[in-house]
């Protein structure tokens, strides 16, 4: 099967960054995704990497390095609204779309 | 535009019950995946539609599960009877094309399913 690791819980204060990593040991590799969920709600796209090094996208960024099977996904200028839980997936196959997920990482944002 | 729906968003049935859950894909979505997280765990993969036809449902645990998508726009996904290891929160996503550059996929809120 395919292992794909990340802490359960982060907590950080408002204004702050943080940082979710991602290990991942998978049978192939085709890009890495990252989600946002908050409770209750559908999983959002945040970023896609599928070669090594940092994708910017506003207050979020992600980094990939295949050769350490490791990504972070990188959170500035917290704000409330961004506690959520957050979950790193990976693309097995290229011909195949189908998501592995990790178990998800849980970001509560304190004032 | 609308994003991908699912019916119902609870479901509580007893044990040896049929439940049928639906999913509305994005209009023009070929690609359609059906996905599950039990609690405590990640989210797995079930099955992956393109159009009309079965891609891929090596997830699918077993023969109480049934999916279909009948003229390649909505899906269903029934069990029957329901076991109580099926409860979870059942996922639908959706992305566009049948080939080429397609990566994200769209996902639905799910539909909390409960077996007692």
């Amino acid at each position: 099967g395919q292992n794909i690791d990340q802490p359960t819980e982060m907590t950080a204060t408002e204004g702050a960054i943080v940082q979710i990593n991602c290990t991942y040991q998978t049978s192939g590799f085709n890009g890495l995704f990252w989600y946002q969920q908050h409770a209750g709600e559908a999983p959002t796209f945040l970023s896609y990497n599928v070669l090594d090094g940092l994708e910017e996208k506003g207050r979020f960024s992600s980094f990939l390095s295949r050769s350490k099977g490791y990504s972070y996904l990188l959170l500035k200028e917290l704000q409330m609204k961004d506690s959520a839980s957050y979950l790193c997936a990976v693309r097995v196959d290229p011909g195949d779309y189908k998501l592995s997920f990790g178990a998800g990482t849980t970001v509560t944002v304190r004032a | 535009e609308a994003g991908v729906t699912q019916f119902p968003s609870h479901s509580v049935i007893e044990k040896g019950q049929t439940v049928t859950l639906r999913c509305d894909p994005i209009s023009g979505h070929d690609n359609l995946y059906w996905y599950r997280r039990v609690m405590g765990k990640e989210i797995k993969f079930l099955l992956h539609f393109v159009k009309e036809s079965k891609q891929d449902e090596s997830g699918m645990p077993n023969n109480r599960f049934l999916a279909e998508r009948t003229g390649g726009t909505y899906s269903t996904l029934k069990v029957q009877p329901a076991e109580l290891e099926d409860s979870g929160v059942y996922f639908c996503a959706s992305s566009p094309g049948t080939s080429g550059l397609t990566y994200e996929q769209y996902f639905g809120p799910g539909t909390r399913l409960t077996v007692t």
